[in-house]
């Protein structure tokens, strides 16, 4: 069982804007502006997203961003378009040492 | 470009060893952290180890603690897991990745290596 929540699914026709939650702690995404995303196609590796909690690598579309409340962190989509359909996963440092990812969210595009 | 190529996996019984390796160019190896993550079939992401720039600081995943050692030749630009007394739930995709060069488990990963497979079974 995978230490931060995240929906099993979510989707969004073209255009439109999707959310995305990772619920944690505030042992972990509370805790810490220490929460990513990464973005996962089939058979592909992950690819960074949004880093601490809002900053998005160079190259990575304005389209993604990244927000944080309490201990729930979001992703948002916006513009949706079909590429966009894969799976994401949030992560969060959690102290100790240790990193969380959360579960996946596979993202439809309709 | 920064390529990240791992090799080394493969089958493997049950209380086996097998050492991963990760191969880094298009970067200068001695300034970034490498870590492990991997991926069970059909599962999600679970971070496995990482090892700072110097390799003064090593961290593992309280699953491997004790079993799996990672280590890196920066004269190669390498990195490498010792994967001691495997079981099968050790059985995933073991990606490679780049972080930034901290006391700490770095808090994320911005280049990713294709993976290599590492299936435990008898």
């Amino acid at each position: 069982q995978s230490a931060l929540t995240q929906p099993p699914s979510a989707s969004g026709s073209p255009g439109q804007s999707v959310t995305i939650s990772c619920t944690g702690t505030s042992s972990d995404v509370g805790g810490y502006n220490y929460v990513s995303w990464y973005q996962q196609h089939p058979g592909k590796a992950p690819k960074l997203m949004i880093y601490e909690v809002s900053k998005r690598p160079s190259g990575v579309p304005d389209r993604f961003s990244g927000s944080k409340s309490g201990n729930t962190a979001s992703l948002t989509v916006s513009g949706l378009q079909a590429e966009d359909e894969a799976d994401y996963y949030c992560s969060s440092y959690e102290g100790s040492n240790n990193l969380a990812f959360g579960g996946g969210t596979y993202l439809t595009v309709l | 470009e920064v390529q990240l190529v791992e090799s080394g996996g493969g089958l493997v019984k049950p209380g086996g060893s097998l050492r991963l390796s990760c191969a880094a160019s298009g970067f200068t190896f001695t300034t970034y952290s490498m870590n492990w993550v991997r991926q069970a079939p059909g599962k999600g992401l679970e971070w496995v180890s990482s090892i700072s720039s110097s390799s003064s600081y090593r961290y593992y995943a309280d699953s491997v603690k004790g079993r799996f050692t990672i280590s890196r030749d920066n004269a190669k630009n390498s990195l490498y897991l010792q994967m001691n007394s495997l079981r099968a739930e050790d059985t995933a995709v073991y990606y490679c990745a780049r972080g930034a060069d901290t006391a700490m488990v770095p808090p994320y990963f911005d280049k990713w290596g294709q993976g290599t497979l590492v299936t435990v079974s008898s």
